[in-house]
């Protein structure tokens, strides 16, 4: 089965900081992996996805996440946060086989300070 | 073009009312999908379309849930008899294609769900 663990509820760093969103996942087979933002009152929004062609994957906002098979995991970074970035962050995995259900981790709740 | 929309955007209800929920995918989607976001928790997939077809309806919490999907377009979630345990923000995705993994699954606003 596949499961997504995303470790630290709330992170808080002061702006022009580096953003550092941590996701590991469990899955037998080589997994299709997603971040989704949510803004408050809004729904999910995607990031950036890795779908097994470049480990190190770019995406919207000035986001990045690299895929690392030996340590299971799909970070997301970003050099410099900006106050607009203070959102939701949910790291997904899709089911294995078949059609995109979507598993998600509990999410991270990132603040941003000036 | 137009986004998923989702209506109505908040629902308070008394225990044991039946509600409707209501999903408009973006249009040529075929994949639709259902999933529950309880308070400070991740989302739990309910249940996936594919056309009027709803394959997999393993995530509905109980008999109490159903949906449906007409015309390859809006779907309604209906939950009977509800819950104070129900309240969470319901939300709906949709995709083109036949939901193949890596698609990008396009999310609407949601609707929360208040049972008193």
């Amino acid at each position: 089965a596949q499961s997504v663990t995303q470790l630290g509820s709330h992170v808080s760093v002061s702006e022009g900081a580096l953003v550092l969103l941590r996701c590991n996942y469990s899955s037998s087979v080589p997994p299709y992996l997603f971040w989704y933002v949510q803004y408050p009152n809004q729904g999910l929004q995607l990031l950036l996805k890795y779908t097994s062609a470049a480990t190190l994957v770019k995406g919207i906002n000035g986001f990045e996440a690299e895929f690392k098979k030996s340590e299971t995991s799909f970070h997301l970074t970003k050099p410099s946060a900006h106050m607009s970035d203070a959102a939701e962050y949910f790291c997904a995995v899709s089911r294995s086989g078949g059609y995109n259900k979507l598993i998600f981790g509990a999410g991270t709740r990132l603040a941003v300070h000036p | 073009g137009a986004g998923v929309s989702q209506s109505p955007s908040n629902k308070v209800t008394e225990k044991g009312k039946d509600v409707e929920l209501r999903c408009d995918p973006i249009s040529g989607h075929t994949a639709l999908y259902w999933y529950r976001q309880r308070l400070g928790q991740g989302l739990e997939f309910l249940i996936y379309f594919q056309g009027n077809s709803a394959p997999d309806k393993s995530g509905l919490p109980s008999d109490r849930f159903s949906a449906e999907r007409t015309g390859e377009s809006v779907s309604t979630l209906t939950i009977q008899r509800t819950q104070q345990e129900d309240s969470a923000v319901y939300l709906c995705a949709s995709s083109f294609g036949r939901g193949r993994q890596g698609d990008t699954q396009y999310f609407g606003p949601g609707t929360r769900l208040t049972v008193l």
